[in-house]
């Protein structure tokens, strides 16, 4: 297993401001992702994000609003641009293992006011 | 498009087995099939996965169809800590569809 943890663990934010969630994990692991869960709703994928490459985003998502970084193997950041009361949601990095495990880290819940 | 289905929700007595199907009929061949568990608040939860072979840890076992069309996970003893929505994923992606919502009652 891994252990993964984001911070801050939750915030309260004005509209139109931005807030960058850190996630680090405690091993060097290549494949990361970013979702977004809405309040009652399933996970979404917004960008898988790979040492070394642009992150991916999925359809929906644009790198303007949800620009992620990746330095290393361990740590990535993704950053919430010009929010929105939209923006207000759980957002959970995870890691894929190479044996093909899922982690996730314990989420950062925002609130845009 | 989440590429699975599974039931809203389903009970399940406590020490009983819970067994949550999922059908994911239009899975590719190098798909795998993985469960996951959310527990209210929390980030969700790895289970278990496979590929075409039944698989068994020390949380649940996870039973594939021969023809990879469905897959059903088995709590042998579910508790009341295992109330939780179970999410069933068969693409390479990992995207979530509704998944089902378990409640283990006394």
């Amino acid at each position: 297993s891994a252990v993964i943890s984001q911070k801050p663990s939750r915030d309260i934010c004005q509209r139109g401001t931005s807030l960058t969630i850190q996630c680090q994990v405690d091993s060097q692991v290549t494949m990361m992702f970013w979702y977004r869960q809405q309040p009652g709703q399933s996970l979404t994928l917004i960008a898988t994000a790979n040492q070394g490459s642009e992150a991916t985003y999925e359809s929906g998502f644009v790198i303007d609003k949800f620009p992620i970084s990746r330095p290393n193997l361990t740590f990535s950041t993704l950053t919430v641009s010009n929010m929105s009361p939209e923006d207000s949601s759980i957002y959970l990095c995870s890691i894929w293992t190479d044996t093909y495990e899922q982690y996730f880290g314990p989420g950062t819940r925002l609130t845009v006011t | 498009d989440a590429k699975t289905t599974q039931p809203t929700s389903m009970d399940c007595a406590e020490g009983r087995a819970a067994n949550l199907p999922c059908n994911h009929s239009t899975i590719s061949g190098n798909e795998y099939v993985y469960w996951y568990r959310q527990i209210h608040s929390q980030g969700p939860q790895y289970i278990i996965h496979g590929l075409k072979n039944n698989e068994t840890n020390e949380m649940a076992s996870l039973i594939i169809t021969e023809d990879r069309k469905s897959s059903t996970l088995i709590l042998p003893h579910a508790t009341l800590r295992d109330t939780a929505v179970y999410y069933c994923i068969v693409t390479d992606k990992l995207i979530f569809g509704t998944g089902t919502r378990l409640q283990v009652f006394p």
